[in-house]
This record gives C-alpha cells, structure tokens and sequence, in this order.
C-alpha cells in the first residue's frame, strides 16, 4: 500500500526549532515529488513547497521562502519540513503529498500524509 | 489574496447537482488544463477527485466532474449525497511554476 506517514503533533514555545517528518512507504521514494501543505485554523490549505527526493531539487512559494526548509533522506524515504525560529503564526496542521506525477510535475496531489498539528504558543 | 477564487459556500439537497467554480482573478495563474480539486472532509487528509481538469483517478465516484471554461475551472457534484459534505479546493500553478489553491468551498448537504 502506498502511504505517507508523518510524524506526531507538536507544542512549542515562539523561537523554537522544529523539524517534522513524513515517511514515505510503497513506492519508490525518489521518484515523486513530495509537497508540503498548511492549513492555518480555520483556513484553506496553502502550498509551501516541494522536493523531489531523486536529486533534492526543491521548490518553495514565495510566502515560505526563507521561512521553512524542505529537504529528503532518500536513504530512509523520508521527507522533511524544518523551521529554525518558530512564531505563533506558524500554528496550524502541516500535510506531505505525493504528485500522480514522476519526475515531471509536483502538482496534483494523490497520496497524503495523516498531517502534523503544529501549536506555538508562549 | 488568492489568485483562484471559489465560492465561500454552496448547498444542494441529496439527489440534486451542484456546481462549484473556481476563477483566475490574477494573471499570474497559468493554466486551466491543470487544475486539480480536493475533497477535505474535517478531520481526514484531502482527497484528489479531479486533475487535469477533467480526469478523475481511479476509484473516484463518476458523479465528480470537471471542467473549464475561460478563465473559471467547474467541478460538478451530481446526485448528491450526505457524504459529500466537506470541503473542495481547486488548485492550478502560476506562472512562476509555484502551486496555488483556491480558498476553499464548503458544501453543505441539506
């Protein structure tokens, strides 16, 4: 079964790291692009990135340029989303997806991760 | 601001046919043979229905359609069901290569 599974909710304090993970798992790994997704409280979802694990080439929105990275282990068919200094603004849950797509597209999201709860409050 | 904006809400009653749009009101926005459409029931993770515009991937219902016109991207709902309620974004990309979503629609079944 192709699945994405991410790691658990998280609580931390503004100014705090964080790194969140999503392991991909029935399907070759390094060839799909894996994106990230938010959806603040009560909002609609927000594409933030993408990387394609074959060769770490990786995409960001405007927004989520500078404010997060997005890397791969393809060793461990994980994926990762990672904030040096965290603000209460970042709180909300974070989805991984899988393009349909190979190496050609990180659109069209066919696979999800169960998402990341993301709370920062002082 | 979106780039794609849908409708903050629709209804239908079970049975009847529903349409939801999502329009480009930026430039920025690429193409409309992209477009792809999630359900989000609250709670779940999104659920692709539509991509490309009009194909569904297998194992979604043939009551979820899609299509385009212009500069508006359609999804249709027929014969609906309690279980449709939720949540539908349209996504597509912009010109700069990067995804972009609509804000979302949430249909309510009556």
């Amino acid at each position: 079964e192709v699945q994405l599974v991410q790691s658990g909710t998280e609580v931390k304090k503004p100014g705090e790291s964080l790194k969140i993970s999503c392991k991909g798992s029935g399907y070759s790994f390094t060839s799909y692009w894996i994106g990230w997704v938010r959806q603040m409280p009560g909002k609609g979802l927000e594409w933030m990135g993408a990387i394609y694990p074959g060769d770490s080439d990786s995409r960001y929105s405007q927004s989520f340029q500078g404010q997060v990275t997005i890397s791969a282990d393809k060793s461990f068919s994980i994926a990762y989303l990672q904030w040096s200094s965290l603000k209460a603004s970042d709180t909300a849950m974070y989805y991984c997806a899988r393009s349909i797509y190979g190496s050609g597209s990180y659109g069209a999201f066919g696979i999800w991760g169960q998402g990341t709860m993301v709370t920062v409050s002082s | 601001q979106s780039a794609l904006t849908q409708p903050a809400s629709v209804s239908g009653s079970p049975g009847q046919s529903i349409t939801i749009s999502c329009t480009e009101t930026s430039s920025d926005v690429g193409s409309y043979n992209l477009v792809s459409w999630y359900q989000h029931h609250p709670g779940k993770a999104p659920k692709l229905m539509i991509y490309e515009g009009i194909k569904r991937p297998s194992g979604v219902s043939n009551r979820f359609s899609g299509f385009k016109s212009g500069n508006t991207a359609s999804l249709t709902i027929s014969g609906l069901q309690a279980e449709d309620e939720a949540d539908y974004h349209c996504s597509s990309y912009a010109r700069s290569g990067a995804l972009v979503f609509g804000g979302g629609t949430k249909l309510t079944v009556l």
